[in-house]
């Protein structure tokens, strides 16, 4: 199906895991980005990407990792999960310059 | 910095209601300014967009206009539905090659029957 997906939907884990949050576009957008949702912050960018191979920190990147080695997939890893990162976990792709986002369902992540 | 402020929630009204949700920014130059909307369990989609000064955006009975002499982008619609409880954010994207939006911290509107 063409669009964007987001697995797994739902994750619990405990503190000290390492947990991937995969993300895969069907429209080989240029851009692609990884937002957090939680009560009193709204959305914040933990990291981007404008290409295959180029990503950039947003406002909340510690203790994540991404990578994009390919233009559909860019999947965000938590090195050593902690209790603060429990969150909704949104990924968009547009594409380009002063066009929408399009995102997907959401990853629902408890860390315990 | 660019930013955008959203009216704090929880928005409560009885449907057929007329809803405003305000949303100001801040931005050098020409933004565009869009609305996403974010229904129970799902990511955000686009409402409607303006990329200039006095377009009126409009999707679903939803409509905003731009206005840069106020700097804002308010969103109206004049009879809502239960269907319509969801989350409203409200972005900007700067003018000048930006491909990161701005977001504001969202507005949570409920609509009882």
């Amino acid at each position: 199906d063409a669009g964007i997906t987001q697995s797994p939907r739902y994750k619990i884990t405990e503190t000290g895991r390492q947990v991937t949050l995969m993300c895969h576009q069907t429209w080989s957008h240029s851009y692609m980005f990884w937002y957090r949702q939680d009560l009193g912050h709204g959305l914040r960018l933990i990291y981007y990407s404008a290409a295959a191979d180029i990503t950039d920190k947003g406002e909340v990147p510690d203790g994540y990792v991404v990578s994009r080695s390919k233009t559909e997939n860019f999947p965000l890893t938590l090195e050593s999960a902690t209790r603060s990162q429990t969150s909704v976990y949104f990924c968009a792709s547009s594409e380009g310059h002063r066009e929408k986002l399009f995102f997907g369902s959401g990853t629902q992540l408890s860390v315990l | 910095g660019d930013s955008v402020t959203q009216m704090e929630g929880p928005v409560t009204l009885s449907e057929e209601a007329f809803l405003t949700i305000n949303c100001t920014y801040t931005a050098t130059g020409y933004p565009s300014l869009f609305w996403y909307v974010q229904y129970p369990g799902e990511g955000l989609q686009l409402l409607l967009k303006a990329t200039k000064a006095d377009d009126k955006g409009s999707n679903k009975g939803f409509e905003a206009t731009y206005r840069k002499e106020t700097t804002s982008f308010h969103l109206e619609k004049g009879s809502v539905q239960v269907s319509d409880s969801a989350v409203y954010f409200c972005a900007l994207l700067s003018s000048g090659g930006s491909y990161i939006p701005t977001f504001g911290r969202g507005t949570s509107l409920i609509v009882h029957p």
